[in-house]
């Protein structure tokens, strides 16, 4: 592979269900990024990892955990989905916080 | 709060030139980024200003005025190609990413 791979690309899911959306980056890159992306609004940054074994949280993290084992792997889990987390997930990373960042080809989920 | 705001639409001809504005208040400035995304795709890196003046690469040059908080993307020679919504980030006092809603830029032949 090479930069970085989401899965699955689409997933219709019911309220209440758990689920981990998955991505990976063969880049070494230290910072990981999830967003989602709604019509008309802007991305929205959910959490973050600076570095391995850190997390943070960003502008809509409710509902949302995320864990970061290693340098290339950063899942998404939504532990009790609801209707409102229908959106477009995408992944990002870069190799510092300081650079440009590099986005996965993005997760389409819809809630009902 | 922050605030990244962006024209929503904008439609040019083939072969024309076109501006799209960004204007923002953030907490903190460390940076702004113009990413392109076509429909159904990621966005892709376009271009990065620190320090005012104009930045150029190739068809696109990008213009940042820290006073002001305002920055534009300038697009020339418009490919049919270069339909897609632009996207304009501020990183702020955190290093985080502020993004604007885009603007959805329209070629016509």
């Amino acid at each position: 592979i090479a930069g970085i791979t989401q899965a699955p690309t689409s997933q219709i899911l019911a309220a209440g269900r758990r689920m981990t959306l998955r991505c990976t980056q063969d880049m070494r890159h230290n910072a990981m990024y999830w967003y989602r992306q709604d019509l008309g609004l802007g991305l929205r940054l959910i959490h973050y990892s600076n570095t391995a074994g850190t997390t943070g949280k960003g502008e809509v993290p409710d509902g949302y955990s995320v864990s970061r084992a290693n340098t290339d792997d950063f899942p998404l889990t939504l532990a009790s989905a609801v209707p409102s987390q229908t959106s477009v997930y995408f992944c990002a990373s870069s190799d510092s916080s300081e650079n440009e960042q590099f986005f996965g080809p993005g997760t389409r989920l819809t809630v009902l | 709060g922050q605030n990244i705001d962006q024209p929503t639409e904008m439609t040019a001809t083939e072969g024309a030139i076109v501006q799209i504005n960004c204007t923002y208040q953030t907490s903190g400035f460390n940076g702004l980024f113009w990413y392109q995304q076509h429909a159904g795709e990621a966005p892709t890196f376009l271009s990065y200003n620190v320090l005012d003046g104009l930045e150029e690469k190739g068809r696109f040059s990008s213009f940042l005025s820290r006073s002001k908080g305002y920055s534009y993307l300038l697009l020339k020679e418009l490919q049919m190609k270069d339909s897609a919504s632009y996207l304009c980030a501020v990183r702020d006092s955190n290093y985080q990413l502020i993004w604007g809603a885009g603007t959805k830029l329209i070629i016509k032949p």
